[in-house]
């Protein structure tokens, strides 16, 4: 059975800092993605990430993939206020195109 | 843009009623799925559907059922609601063509059973 693990689970940050969120997985698998979910709305997706090494950035957010270690990261750079979100990793299974997620990552950004 | 939609942002029941969720997708997806958030758990996997009339079992299907009679719409059954189903539900969509992954969600429809 697949299991995600995301650490920590909650996350307070002030603007400007940095900081990284983890995704643990525990089977082989090549295709994890990275979701984020404002209070009360739906998922928005944010990042693929498709092969071992993979990196995509977009904005203040960085995300990279190692199957070998089967873990992903999101690095959040220089944080401002209006990423203060739910962050989810999920990892889709190879026989098919279920995904499982993990817990979430609350980040809330102080000014 | 890919667009999912599901019938109620919220819906009250009481314990016993049968409860239909709907949802739609208007992007030709092959590819269903219903989810449940609750706090601390994330998202759980509930039933999915790879093709019209064909459904499988996720994590948590107890308690539920699915129909998909129509490509683009599937729905989800609670033949007797009870509390403990009272949750956030999310349908999402995905297609099988080479190059596009991700699932796109609708925008939930949070239920109450009292």
């Amino acid at each position: 059975e697949l299991k995600v693990e995301q650490n920590p689970l909650f996350l307070s940050m002030q603007e400007g800092k940095n900081y990284t969120i983890y995704c643990n997985y525990s089977t082989t698998s090549d295709r994890l993605y990275w979701y984020r979910q404002d209070p009360g709305k739906s998922l928005e997706s944010l990042f693929v990430l498709l092969s071992n090494g993979a990196v995509k950035q977009e904005g203040r957010l960085m995300a990279s993939l190692d199957t070998k270690a089967r873990l992903s990261t999101l690095h959040i750079t220089a944080a401002v206020h209006d990423l203060s979100a739910t962050y989810f990793c999920a990892v889709e299974e190879t026989s098919g195109s279920r995904l499982t997620f993990g817990e979430g990552t609350q980040l809330t950004v102080n000014p | 843009d890919v667009k999912v939609t599901q019938s109620s942002r919220y819906l009250v029941k009481r314990t016993g009623e049968k409860v239909f969720l709907e949802c739609v997708q208007d992007m030709d997806h092959e590819n269903m799925f219903w989810y449940r958030q609750d706090p601390g758990l994330g998202l759980r996997l509930i039933y999915f559907s790879y093709d019209v009339k064909m459904k499988e079992k996720g994590d948590i299907p107890e308690g539920y059922s699915v129909s998909r009679e129509k490509k683009e719409r599937f729905s989800l059954i609670l033949e007797s609601a009870s509390t403990n189903q009272t949750s956030m539900y999310l349908c999402a969509s995905s297609s099988e063509a080479e190059g596009e992954y991700e699932q796109y969600f609708g925008p939930g429809t949070r239920l109450t059973v009292t």
